[in-house]
């Protein structure tokens, strides 16, 4: 699915911790984001990113940092990460489906849990 | 900010029974995404509707879009055990993102 790799898959980690997820792309897509999904609020935006070095806020954004040194790879960091951070996060990146709409395709995803 | 919402949160079904969700907005919407996300995965894209009144068919699922533009629905017929998982509509919000429903849940017994 349009070439989307994060790192890592799964990871548990402590109240305080700093944690970074990594979200790999090979398309030269200029446009993505960040997603976190938890049950009963579906998919929420944190940070999405337009170009290299050039990101903005999405709707749950407290808590965390992006950055985008490069085309390919859009970082998300939990400085601290808190437990109310545990939860399914989603990359994803903005394309063009076969039927020629634009849309999203989302990576595999990394389930954390802050203990 | 807006919000379309999804019902029902969860459906349970015989296999072969029919399967319908629905999307409803309370502003006019420039289009809708559906996509579906099976256990344990991701969401893929299932489909774009952006006219009024639109009807789309893929295989046993149809798609409409409201005249008003307002709400959308997924309608499965005869349902198979490779339906189950949550199905998801979306629209594009100002960031280039899309803004998503909470999902129903699919279950299908065989």
């Amino acid at each position: 699915d349009a070439g989307i790799t994060q790192s890592p898959r799964h990871k548990v980690t402590e109240t305080g911790t700093p944690v970074t997820l990594r979200c790999h792309q090979t398309e030269n897509h200029r446009y993505m984001y960040w997603y976190r999904q938890d049950p009963g609020h579906g998919l929420r935006l944190i940070h999405y990113s337009y170009g290299v070095k050039d990101t903005d806020k999405g709707e749950v954004s407290d808590g965390y940092s992006v950055s985008r040194s490069k085309t390919e790879d859009f970082l998300l960091t939990l400085e601290s990460a808190t437990s109310s951070q545990t939860s399914v996060y989603f990359c994803a990146i903005r394309g063009s489906s076969a039927l020629g709409t634009d849309t999203q395709y989302f990576g595999p995803g990394t389930r954390l849990t802050v203990l | 900010g807006q919000q379309v919402m999804q019902i029902p949160q969860y459906q349970h079904v015989q296999e072969g029974e029919d399967f319908t969700t629905y999307c409803n907005s309370s502003t006019t919407l420039s289009n809708i995404q559906w996509y579906k996300q099976r256990p344990g995965g991701h969401p893929v894209f299932l489909i774009q509707l952006v006219k009024s009144g639109e009807v789309k068919k893929q295989k046993r699922l149809t798609f409409q879009f409201g005249e008003a533009k307002k709400n959308s629905s997924l309608h499965i017929t005869a349902t198979q055990t490779t339906d189950v998982g949550t199905y998801f509509c979306g629209y594009g919000g100002s960031q280039g993102n899309l803004i998503f429903g909470k999902g129903t849940k699919l279950s299908v017994k065989p």
